[in-house]
């Protein structure tokens, strides 16, 4: 069964722009997580998506936005990103909302320049 | 709200030895759940065991194990047996059972390495 991935692994932007990160859960997973992890602040829940819905989300701003599809890929957009943006995004997928396990993809490095 | 706090920022542990890494938490939810990921160098996050508030008994998961005092608020991680691939960043992480949603509150992480 493949785990789950997110694309692409790195990443490099200018500040005031935009930028999609991309996460496919494992096959049959509907709810994805998904994380920043700066050096500063640590792991920080950003949002959560179950069946196209978003569930949950943190105490990020309204640049940061995502969405789920239909068949549970979920997308991630920041738009005039800053260089505090800079970090590690990670996704994570389970089953249903509320598994105590949850499957971390690889992560996203973002660089903002 | 809920808060977790590691207070190891880092540790040596000699091969095939035990460490514990220590983990205090305060919520004031009445369910929640613990949990214990490992972060090898390569990013990803790798669970590893999990404990539920209403849990009599201590999670064990191979050779790891969780000691989990209540009263005391602690979630302490036990590595049996180290192995030099057991060397990465753990975290403690914790979330409201109630409430539902896989939205998960981390602490700052707790480096391991491993000596031979």
């Amino acid at each position: 069964k493949a785990g789950v991935t997110q694309t692409p692994r790195y990443l490099i932007k200018t500040r005031g722009q935009q930028v999609t990160l991309s996460c496919s859960p494992i096959s049959g997973h509907r709810s994805v997580s998904w994380y920043q992890q700066t050096p500063g602040q640590g792991l920080q829940f950003l949002f959560e998506y179950f069946s196209e819905t978003q569930r949950n989300k943190g105490n990020f701003p309204g640049r940061f936005s995502g969405r789920q599809f239909s068949n549970s890929r979920s997308e991630m957009n920041v738009s005039t990103l800053e260089l505090g943006d800079s970090a590690l995004y990670l996704c994570a997928s389970s089953a249903r909302t509320g598994d105590n396990e949850q499957y971390f993809g690889p992560g996203t490095r973002l660089t903002v320049t | 709200a809920q808060k977790i706090t590691q207070t190891q920022p880092g540790m040596f542990v000699q091969e095939k030895e035990a460490v514990t890494l220590d983990c205090t938490y305060d919520t004031s939810d009445q369910s929640y759940g613990l949990f214990w990921y490992k972060q090898p160098s390569s990013g990803e996050m790798i669970f590893l065991i999990y404990q539920g508030s209403y849990d009599e008994q201590n999670a064990t998961e191979g050779r790891y194990s969780l000691n989990f005092q209540k009263a005391r608020k602690s979630a302490n991680l036990v590595i049996s047996a180290s192995q030099l691939g057991d060397s990465a960043m753990y975290f403690c992480a914790m979330r409201p059972i109630k409430a539902a949603g896989n939205k998960l509150t981390f602490g700052g992480g707790t480096r391991v390495l491993v000596k031979p």
